[in-house]
């Protein structure tokens, strides 16, 4: 069955950057968009952006625009997600989701979730 | 952006009873060359990742029990749980992609036992 696996909790200092992963199996890596979304305690949901594993291109949404890095290895089905510059209004959980095949960009697998916690 | 707004922001419903969400897009997310509105719903328990429920507007996810439906068209859609059980508690969100490259997700809707 399709899995996305993540990285665990991560703590982090103002400024510093953060790498979340997001292993995925049971199905071919290559043939689906990986999208990330973060989520502040007890809010809503926010799109980052999304990188296609096939070919590494990637969109990001504006607001993260100049600090986000999406990523993937493929020789280990892996997509990553980079954020720098991290504020305390990045304590947040960020989740990786697969794109659907036939339902647009609906998103039909998540991973776990990383909590990531940035305080000085 | 595409701004996504649900209402109410919580309901509590008895067991059995239908609950009804709404949702509703700053512009319309229907793409007229197929006909297909770009609306997704999903459901989020405590602790858990969001899960989809509902694809194309109305379209079910493979496993999602039949009480959960969805409608509507354009800018205004609607999440139906015909007869609401204990394991639907949760936070309900919709979501558009019809920017696929600008998406955007609902505020949510919280969803308790009366």
């Amino acid at each position: 069955q399709v899995q996305l696996v993540q990285s665990g909790a991560e703590v982090k200092k103002p400024g510093a950057s953060v790498k979340v992963s997001c292993k995925a199996s049971g199905y071919t890596f290559t043939g689906y968009y990986i999208h990330w979304v973060r989520q502040a305690p007890g809010q809503g949901l926010e799109w980052m952006g999304r990188i296609n594993p096939n070919s590494g291109g990637t969109n990001y949404a504006q607001k993260f625009q100049d600090r986000v890095t999406m990523t993937r290895d493929t020789s280990i089905n892996t997509a990553y997600m980079e954020l720098s510059r991290l504020r305390s209004d990045d304590t947040v959980v960020y989740y990786c989701a697969r794109e659907g095949s036939n339902s647009g960009s609906s998103l039909d697998s998540w991973g776990q979730g990383t909590l990531v916690t940035v305080s000085s | 952006d595409i701004v996504m707004t649900q209402s109410p922001d919580s309901l509590a419903v008895s067991l059995g009873e239908r609950a009804t969400i709404n949702c509703k897009s700053s512009q319309s997310v229907l793409f007229n060359s197929n006909n297909k509105n770009y609306l997704a719903w999903y459901q989020q328990k405590p602790g858990q990742p969001p899960k989809l429920l509902i694809y194309w507007a109305s379209t079910r996810e493979s496993g999602v029990p039949d009480r959960f439906s969805g409608s509507g068209s354009g800018t205004d859609f609607t999440l139906t749980i015909s007869s609401l059980q204990a394991e639907d508690v949760a936070v309900y969100y919709c979501q558009q992609y019809y920017t696929t490259l600008a998406l955007t997700f609902g505020g949510g809707t919280k969803v308790e036992i009366k």
